[in-house]
């Protein structure tokens, strides 16, 4: 089975710190991605990678910033964290071969609290 | 218009129930749809995948595509209390290059009760 690990459950911060989320796969595949969780609006993708060091913006990527140094691992950074990014946030992979559009995985979230 | 309509409920049903989850699309060059589930404090699960018109069974579980119409349902047979859990409908277009990024609907939060 595809195991996608979110390295906390839940985190509180405070106002202005850089937070970093990290989210690791082990099932070497070449898309990662990024979303927050809101209610009412659904899944929204802040970013995605699809190889090593590559990276795209995704719907929602202001305030944000990722990092893909290594395959198996993606990292989100909240630069100066503020209190509207209090959300549940998820990592989820897919692979990158043919057949193209295969379904993402997902990890179980971390729940982020800005206070 | 969103891309993606679903039905965000609360849905409630008793046990055994049949249940009817749908979403409708915009983008008739969508191509592939999936199903997942979600309970609370997770993330979300795989449920059923396919990228053509008809249905899709896996126990319980099946899945309907209609292309023409662009609707999408998951029926659930003999529901169970375990089935409690907010369902989520997920489409993507064909391949266009880095990635596969998919489209989800709001979500549909299920209840069985005993």
């Amino acid at each position: 089975d595809v195991k996608v690990t979110q390295s906390s459950r839940y985190l509180v911060k405070r106002t202005g710190e850089k937070v970093f989320l990290e989210c690791v796969q082990d099932m070497d595949h070449e898309n990662m991605f990024w979303y927050r969780q809101d209610p009412g609006l659904g899944l929204r993708l802040i970013y995605f990678s699809y190889d090593v060091k590559m990276k795209e913006k995704g719907d929602i990527p202001e305030g944000y910033s990722v990092s893909r140094e290594k395959k198996e691992r993606f990292s989100l950074i909240l630069e100066s964290a503020s209190t509207n990014q209090t959300s549940m946030y998820l990592c989820a992979s897919s692979p990158g071969q043919a057949p193209y559009n295969q379904p993402q995985h997902f990890g179980d979230g971390t729940r982020l609290s800005i206070l | 218009q969103k891309e993606v309509e679903q039905d965000p409920g609360p849905l409630s049903v008793p046990e055994g129930a049949i249940v009817s989850l749908n979403c409708t699309y915009s983008n008739s060059a969508f191509q592939y749809f999936m199903w997942y589930r979600q309970y609370s404090r997770k993330g979300p699960e795989l449920l059923m995948y396919t990228y053509s018109s008809g249905n899709k069974e896996d126990g319980r579980f099946t899945a309907q595509v209609d292309k023409s119409s662009k609707y999408i349902s998951l029926f659930i047979r003999d529901s169970q209390p375990s089935d409690s859990a907010t369902y989520l409908c997920a489409i993507t277009p064909p391949h266009e290059g880095g990635g596969n990024k998919l489209t989800f609907g709001t979500g549909t939060q299920l209840k069985v009760e005993l």
